[in-house]
């Protein structure tokens, strides 16, 4: 199987409200990636985190690693409808990249 | 069952020369994605194809890049006359319709 897990598959708010999606791993990694896709296009990269790094903010956007617990989460605060899209980890363990399967996120206006 | 696989999982190439990557996909997915990732940056878009519709090529550097899909199946992503900062690790994925995607372990490229 994949080596990142996302929970919850499927997530659904309303506009405004904060966003948390979570990611698990196995193994060792050098760093971890959040991706959004918004259907029929490619991935857009968000944010990177290094294994030696705790969090990390840009803009709207919050990610944890607890590298002791192999997970991460994302979260968006005071989401918009725009932020409609699929959101994908990405670990990195320096050999090859193994990405979850994503959260569908729903915004609702 | 079996997911998507690439070849080679290595590739050292001296500057200059040409290079095959390829990418089997998962059977059945209509969409298949070339991404490519220099170290310690994100992924890179290059290239989506979409069953029968003309790829979207919006995201290749130069037209040093090509990549084909024979069949709607099998993709080969080209890279001519290789140059140094073409060295990256290229991500292929494919999906069912334009859902969730599927990566592959990806080919590292070495251009010396």
């Amino acid at each position: 199987s994949q080596q990142g897990e996302e929970d919850p598959q499927a997530l659904s708010i309303q506009e405004g409200e904060n966003a948390t999606m979570n990611c698990s791993y196995k193994t060792s990694i050098n760093n971890l990636q959040w991706y959004r896709q918004n259907s029929g296009r490619g991935l857009v990269h968000l944010i990177l985190i290094r294994s030696n790094e705790r969090e990390k903010h840009s803009g709207r956007l919050r990610v944890t690693l607890d590298t002791s617990k192999k997970s991460s989460s994302l979260l968006i605060t005071a989401s918009r409808a725009a932020d409609t899209a699929s959101y994908f980890c990405a670990t990195d363990d320096g050999n090859q990249f193994y990405f979850g399967t994503g959260t569908s996120l729903t915004v609702i206006p | 069952g079996a997911g998507v696989s690439q070849s080679p999982s290595n590739k050292v190439t001296e500057k200059g020369k040409d290079v095959e990557l390829r990418c089997d996909p998962i059977s059945g997915h209509t969409a298949l994605y070339w991404y490519r990732q220099s170290l310690g940056q994100g992924l890179e878009f290059l290239i989506y194809f979409q069953g029968n519709s003309a790829p979207d090529k919006s995201g290749l550097p130069s037209d040093r890049f090509s990549a084909e899909r024979t069949g709607g199946s099998v993709s080969t992503l080209t890279i001519q006359r290789t140059q140094q900062e073409d060295s990256a690790v290229y991500l292929c994925a494919s999906s069912p319709h334009a859902g969730t995607q599927y990566f592959g372990p990806g080919t590292r490229l070495l251009v010396l």
